[in-house]
């Protein structure tokens, strides 16, 4: 599976939205980009996912770059309970998901 | 209503003794599976089941069980248990029969600390 590069952490303010970058230059024409985001203590929640498309849920949105190198997660109107730790995981249907570092998002009011 | 529940949500045990943790899912899914994480944060898959059959045993020691008496359940047996088994384990489900094709959806985890 493709690897992701995600930055370490960054803030946000309530009520914005909050933009999370995830670089994914070897990506595979068939990887789908999966996040998911663990708040403390808690188990990993599932977010959205996507292969070429932008998609939007309840949760959040997914934009893709055309080349689909990379992809930015949009939180549209974050809220303090969205503190957490997103993922960004690239990989094919069938192959297990792999967590790496993720980015530690802190909502402050 | 709980889709992915695991029993108990802290585990404070000694070394050398036997322990099972459980977890049971209401989604209707095919696959279960059992991922633990260190205390860096990364998860890792343990083991993946498909309707009561073992799919994947990613080189765990065999002190670890799973068993799975239905679809809906999958239970995880720890023997012997050492300073290293401290962990979160976290139980996960999917809807289809192959393992990671769809969406996993995972329990509140379980902490468990040998002492």
């Amino acid at each position: 599976d493709a690897k992701t590069t995600q930055p370490t952490s960054m803030d946000c303010a309530e009520g914005r939205a909050a933009n999370l970058p995830c670089n994914h230059s070897t990506i595979s024409g068939n990887e789908y980009v999966y996040w998911y985001r663990q708040i403390h203590s808690q188990g990993p929640q599932y977010i959205i996912h996507g292969l070429k498309n932008n998609e939007t849920n309840e949760m959040a949105s997914l934009i893709i770059t055309e080349d689909r190198k990379s992809s930015t997660l949009i939180l549209p109107h974050a809220t303090l309970r969205d503190t957490a730790v997103y993922y960004c995981i690239v990989k094919a249907a069938g192959n297990k998901l792999t967590f790496g570092g993720g980015t530690r998002v802190l909502v402050k009011p | 209503d709980t889709a992915v529940s695991q029993t108990p949500k802290y585990l404070v045990t000694q070394m050398g003794n036997d322990k099972s943790i459980k977890c049971e899912q209401n989604l209707g899914h095919d696959t279960m599976y059992w991922y633990k994480q260190d205390s860096k944060k990364f998860l890792k898959i343990m083991f993946s089941y498909n309707n009561k059959e073992l799919i994947i045993n990613e080189t765990v020691p065999n002190r670890f069980s799973p068993k799975s008496p239905d679809k809906a359940h999958l239970n995880l047996h720890i023997n012997s248990l050492e300073l290293g088994d401290s962990a979160v384990y976290f139980c996960a489900s999917s809807q289809g029969g192959r393992p990671f094709t769809d969406t996993q959806y995972f329990g509140p985890g379980t902490r468990l600390t040998v002492l």
